[in-house]
């Protein structure tokens, strides 16, 4: 099992574009997590989802950020109109589901907006 | 509302020294208590949780439900300890997201 994977692993953007990040879950696992680690701050939660479902995303800013898993394919973040202040780590973690809710973390994205 | 709290974002310690990272929560329910860790260049991964009780590395933590604290302790540091380390309160068997501390820094000095 290969873990979770995230890509790419850097990721540059210019201001007013768009940057998306790709997460494929651990084999098995139907429940991503989506975190943002700003420079010298924590993880904060921004959503999760489970296949096809948006279960929580009270973590999102409210424009610009979407979130989607598929019934096939890695889960997406998308953030439209990049501004520099949404440069920071992006993290993605998977779960098994209920029954055992340890999650799985990737390595991570790191977005640089110039 | 829930919540964690890691007062230290930066702990020094000298290699065979003793480590106590801090953690307080406020958490409706009975939450499960997890500490994370992520070294240098690698990726986040759970490092113990409350309820197995186990030892992990030499790091013990002790839930605290009147203090509602769960602090992670290690009688004799090691250099290889110096990594970021997250206190996270969660519920399991539930939807429920991970509530991350801010985290601490553990410095092992030589």
């Amino acid at each position: 099992n290969a873990g979770v994977m995230q890509n790419p692993r850097h990721l540059v953007r210019r201001r007013g574009q768009e940057a998306r990040l790709r997460c494929s879950p651990m084999k098995g696992h139907s429940h991503v997590y989506w975190y943002r680690q700003l420079p010298e701050e924590g993880l904060k939660f921004m959503v999760y989802l489970q296949k096809e479902n948006i279960i929580d995303e009270s973590g999102m800013p409210k424009e610009r950020f979407s979130a989607e898993f598929p019934k096939e394919g890695p889960s997406i973040l998308r953030i439209q109109q990049v501004v520099r202040g949404d440069s920071a780590a992006y993290f993605c973690a998977s779960s098994p589901g209920l029954r055992d809710n340890e999650q799985f973390f990737g390595p991570g994205t790191r977005l640089t907006v110039l | 509302a829930q919540r964690v709290t890691q007062p230290e974002k930066l702990l020094s310690v000298f290699k065979g020294a003793p480590v106590e990272l801090k953690c307080n929560y406020s958490y409706s329910g009975s939450p499960e208590l997890f500490w994370y860790v992520q070294y240098s260049r690698q990726r986040l991964q759970l490092l113990l949780r409350h309820i197995s009780r186990e030892s992990i590395k030499g790091f013990t933590a002790d839930l605290n439900k009147g203090e509602t604290s769960f602090h992670l302790k290690k009688p004799f540091a090691q250099e290889e300890d110096s990594a970021m380390y997250y206190c996270a309160p969660y519920r399991l068997n539930r939807d429920d997201k991970i509530i991350f501390g801010k985290g601490t820094r553990l410095h092992i000095l030589p």
